[in-house]
């Protein structure tokens, strides 16, 4: 079964950039997409973005123009870069996957709690 | 693209059943036949409930079953167990092959 495990630092401050990492064990990384999702505290789940093992993407048009996420075949791990973070971008945040012709998460990191603050 | 739209609380006592809407749009809900519903407890990680509007995951109890009609797509919960309260998620594939999530539903066993 695919675990997964979110890594990075739990303290960023405003305006610089939130650097994420999600290991991925007990299977290759091929064949998936491999996704980001966030919780602000209070409030409901946000999806940010995915990338398939070639490295196609789709990212939600309200983060695009801060969010670049990235695979890494060779370490089985994918990543996630949030530039200009302010308060808002306070959130846990989980890696999952969902595998072409199913639109469905499954399963779940653990989540990282990322607080923006100075 | 808008969060989906689910109402923010629902509760029920042990044994009876529940029942959670989910409203988008032909966008997303409406448009395509791959809703999925998450349950989250407190500080752990969401799980799969139902995929692809009203199948259950192996493993998942049979008491949980979805449904859909135009825009707006339901999760029912049966029998009422204490271990159900938690927050429920939907979620639905969208045009551009992009992903939402509804707000997010609290329920809670009386």
């Amino acid at each position: 079964h695919v675990q997964l495990q979110e890594s990075g630092p739990g303290l960023v401050k405003p305006s610089e950039t939130l650097s994420l990492t999600c290991t991925v064990s007990g299977g290759s990384i091929g064949s998936y997409y491999w996704t980001w999702i966030r919780r602000p505290p209070g409030k409901g789940l946000e999806w940010i973005a995915y990338i398939s093992y070639t490295g196609g993407t789709k990212y939600n048009p309200s983060l695009k123009s801060r969010v670049t996420i990235s695979v890494d075949t060779s370490k089985n791990q994918f990543s996630l870069r949030l530039s200009s973070v302010t308060a808002a971008d306070t959130a846990v945040y989980y890696c999952t996957k969902f595998a072409w012709g199913q639109n469905w998460f499954d399963p779940w990191g653990q989540g990282t709690l990322v607080t923006v603050s100075s | 693209q808008s969060a989906l739209t689910q109402p923010a609380s629902v509760s029920g006592s042990p044994g009876q059943s529940i029942t959670i809407s989910c409203t988008g749009t032909s966008s997303d809900v409406g448009g395509y036949d791959f809703v999925s519903w998450y349950q989250q407890h407190p500080g752990k990680a969401p799980k799969l409930m139902i995929y692809d509007v009203s199948n259950r995951p192996s493993g998942v109890s049979n008491r949980f079953s979805g449904s859909k009609s135009g825009n707006t797509a339901s999760l029912t919960i049966s029998g009422l167990q204490a271990e159900d309260e938690a927050d429920y998620y939907c979620s639905s594939y969208t045009t551009n092959s992009a992903r939402v999530f509804g707000g997010g539903t609290k329920l809670t066993v009386l």
